[in-house]
């Protein structure tokens, strides 16, 4: 099984309607991470959070929410979606127990669609 | 502002020859530097790190990579491609500054052809 899995792995949904991307870990991370991939773009981050009450927002964070439910979980929402949302949408984690590099762990994504 | 840049948006390459893929960073202070690779389909995975030390770092699957602080570079090469390389292939840094929070560059497909 993955140390990070992400749910749905794949969505197309319609412009307006809410979405909710899960991300669970089994890694025991503190840091977790929602970044959103676009073709020539790379990774841009949306939110991070480095523990369960601390929720940062990341350079693309307008029209995007998340909850952390727990030091395991991390979903993203999108309250009202619309096409340029359309994706592919990775969770990661990280570690601070072999020093802070910032190295990331990923889920294998979850692509979103908005019709 | 940390950036990263793949100046390279596509590398077609036969296969047994070598490769290089060009990364180059912007930082004012000590930087961590990392290449991931994403097969189709896949998320991505950490191909190598360079942290501190030696400044040539070897990954998985024979790539490696040389930091080099003066040219603000972290290129990556491989002596012998194979079809299986075929991938995207992304930079990334990191550093106090961010609060080691990973910037990636836009990435490179590496096309490995017959």
């Amino acid at each position: 099984d993955a140390d990070v899995t992400q749910t749905p792995r794949n969505r197309i949904t319609k412009t307006g309607k809410r979405i909710m991307l899960e991300c669970s870990q089994t890694k025991g991370h503190d840091r977790m991470y929602w970044y959103r991939q676009d073709p020539g773009l790379g990774l841009r981050l949306i939110y991070y959070s480095f523990d369960v009450k601390d929720i940062n927002k990341g350079e693309i964070s307008d029209g995007y929410s998340v909850s952390r439910q727990a030091q395991a979980k991390f979903s993203l929402s999108l309250e009202s979606a619309i096409p340029n949302q359309t994706a592919l949408y990775f969770c990661a984690t990280s570690d601070l127990t072999q020093g802070d590099t910032g190295e990331l762990f990923f889920g294998e994504g979850s692509r979103l669609t908005v019709l | 502002a940390q950036s990263v840049t793949q100046l390279d948006s596509q590398v077609p390459v036969f296969e047994e020859a070598p490769v290089e893929l060009r990364c180059n960073y912007s930082s004012s202070v000590s930087v961590y530097l990392f290449w991931y690779v994403q097969y189709p389909n896949q998320g991505l995975q950490l191909l190598l790190k360079y942290l501190s030390g030696s400044t040539l770092v070897k990954g998985i699957n024979g790539f490696e990579a040389e930091f080099n602080k003066s040219q603000t570079s972290f290129h990556l090469r491989k002596p012998s491609v194979h079809i299986s390389d075929t991938a995207e292939y992304f930079c990334a840094v990191s550093d106090m500054d961010s609060s080691y929070k990973l910037i990636f560059g836009s990435g490179t497909r590496l096309l490995v052809r017959p």
